[in-house]
């Protein structure tokens, strides 16, 4: 079945430090890939998405690359900032298969002024 | 302002003492799903609705029995809690579904269960 693998967290930067959160998934068919972002005691909402391989998602100075050779989908920023602590999930859904879209456990990011 | 709105946020309770969980959207969303939180484990969707009158199960869906009557609304019914249902849960909508590739999930702000 459909997998995501996220790096283990916490990861602890310093303001204006680069980001990565590493993001792999296994998946039958085609799927789509997402990045959510939870704000302490908020519900989760889409920080970016791509649907096809070699598609760039982008927003708020986050990217992502859908990279197929290598089944990865992993989260970028330059320059962190305090504002950007939260936990990170990485998910697919799967075009040609499940109703159920496939989360990762989440990567809590601290950011340190 | 288009939203998912779960009652309460918080919520505890004793073992056996049935509760419902409420969601409500205002988008006119076709899909809607429930997910618990748990940590260590991400988001496990407990039930899922492609439509009214129209629902499945997720990943976890024992102890959990949910409706769908209407197109907005989509509660979450414990009629037995246990101590192993506390958690957090999230309701969540889209348009379509996720079988569309690049559905959009809302989510509600999440409802904080404890059973004692």
């Amino acid at each position: 079945g459909d997998s995501v693998t996220q790096m283990e967290g916490p990861v602890t930067l310093s303001e204006e430090a680069f980001l990565t959160i590493n993001c792999t998934y296994t998946a039958t068919g085609y799927p789509s890939l997402f990045w959510y972002v939870q704000y302490p005691g908020e519900g989760l909402q889409l920080l970016l998405k791509a649907t096809k391989a070699d598609d760039k998602g982008s927003n708020k100075g986050f990217e992502a690359t859908y990279r197929k050779e290598t089944t990865s989908f992993h989260l970028e920023k330059g320059s962190v900032q305090v504002s950007d602590s939260a936990v990170y999930f990485c998910a697919l859904s799967d075009r040609g298969g499940s109703y159920i879209p496939t989360f990762g456990r989440g990567t809590s990011l601290i950011v340190h002024p | 302002e288009a939203q998912v709105t779960q009652n309460p946020r918080y919520l505890i309770t004793v073992t056996g003492k049935k509760l419902t969980v409420t969601c409500s959207q205002n988008m006119n969303h076709e899909y809607m799903s429930w997910y618990r939180q748990d940590p260590g484990l991400g988001l496990r969707q407990i039930y899922y609705s492609m439509n009214v009158e129209v629902t499945d199960k997720g990943d976890v869906p024992e102890g959990y029995k949910v409706s769908r009557k209407e197109k907005r609304n989509f509660p979450l019914i414990l009629e037995s809690p246990s101590p192993n249902q506390t958690s957090l849960y999230f309701c969540a909508s889209s348009f379509r579904g996720p079988t569309s590739g690049n559905e959009k999930l809302f989510f509600g702000s999440g409802t904080q269960l404890s059973v004692l």
